[in-house]
């Protein structure tokens, strides 16, 4: 069963960049799966920010889309997240997730969360 | 843009039954928005409940249930357990560009 661990600084300044990693056990991040970073600010509900594929492709949140990169390591069987020029608005608990993609549309495997704090 | 809507709230008796939508703010949710659930408790992460429309995840009773009813998703949930007191989110496919769209979530009160 595939485990996924999110790892990064739990504290970011405004205007700097959030970079977190997710390392994937018990499976291939080369598999035919989709890998998702989700969000959700303290009390408020989830957002999707994006996803890639081992083969690099990626699809983002149109609200984000200037100010994030998502990009997988085959050779660490990781991915990861980096959000830029960030504020207070993207404190959050981060979460990432395999999407089993068109084999079970909306079936995801979540981490455990991880949260990052936007402060100086 | 689109917004996904789900009740803000909702409260069960023990032993009741429970329906949860999810619905667009413009238009009809069908089977092609392949709407998912997942069920979150205070200071967990999600857990996929139901997937693409009606398929129940791994270890999920069978006392939850997806569907289609009229132009919404729902969820419903029969027999409900004290445990079940849970925050809920549907999410939707949007398509490429948006990909998912999570609704705000409905907060669960069994009592």
């Amino acid at each position: 069963q595939v485990q996924l661990q999110e790892s990064g600084p739990g504290l970011v300044k405004p205007s700097g960049t959030l970079s977190l990693t997710c390392a994937v056990s018990g499976g291939s991040i080369s598999s035919s799966n989709w890998w998702s970073w989700v969000r959700q600010p303290p009390g408020k509900g989830l957002e999707w920010i994006g996803e890639v594929y081992y083969s690099g492709s990626t699809n983002y949140n149109p609200s984000l889309k200037s100010r994030v990169t998502i990009s997988v390591d085959k050779s660490k069987n990781q991915f990861s997240l980096k959000l830029s020029s960030v504020t207070a608005a993207d404190t959050a608990v981060y979460y990432c997730a395999r999407d089993a993609g068109t084999a079970a549309p909306g079936r995801f495997d979540w981490g455990q969360g991880t949260l990052v704090t936007v402060s100086s | 843009q689109t917004v996904v809507t789900q009740e803000p709230s909702f409260s069960v008796s023990p032993g009741g039954t429970v329906t949860l939508t999810c619905g667009l703010s413009s238009g009809s949710v069908s089977t092609t928005y392949y709407p998912s659930w997942y069920q979150q408790t205070p200071g967990q992460a999600p857990r996929t409940l139901i997937y693409n429309t009606d398929t129940r995840s791994s270890g999920v009773p069978d006392r939850f249930s997806g569907s289609i009813l009229g132009n919404k998703a729902a969820l419903t949930i029969t027999g409900a357990q004290a445990d079940d007191e849970s925050d809920y989110y549907c999410v939707l496919y949007m398509g490429s560009g948006s990909n998912w769209v999570f609704g705000g979530g409905t907060k669960l009160t069994v009592l």
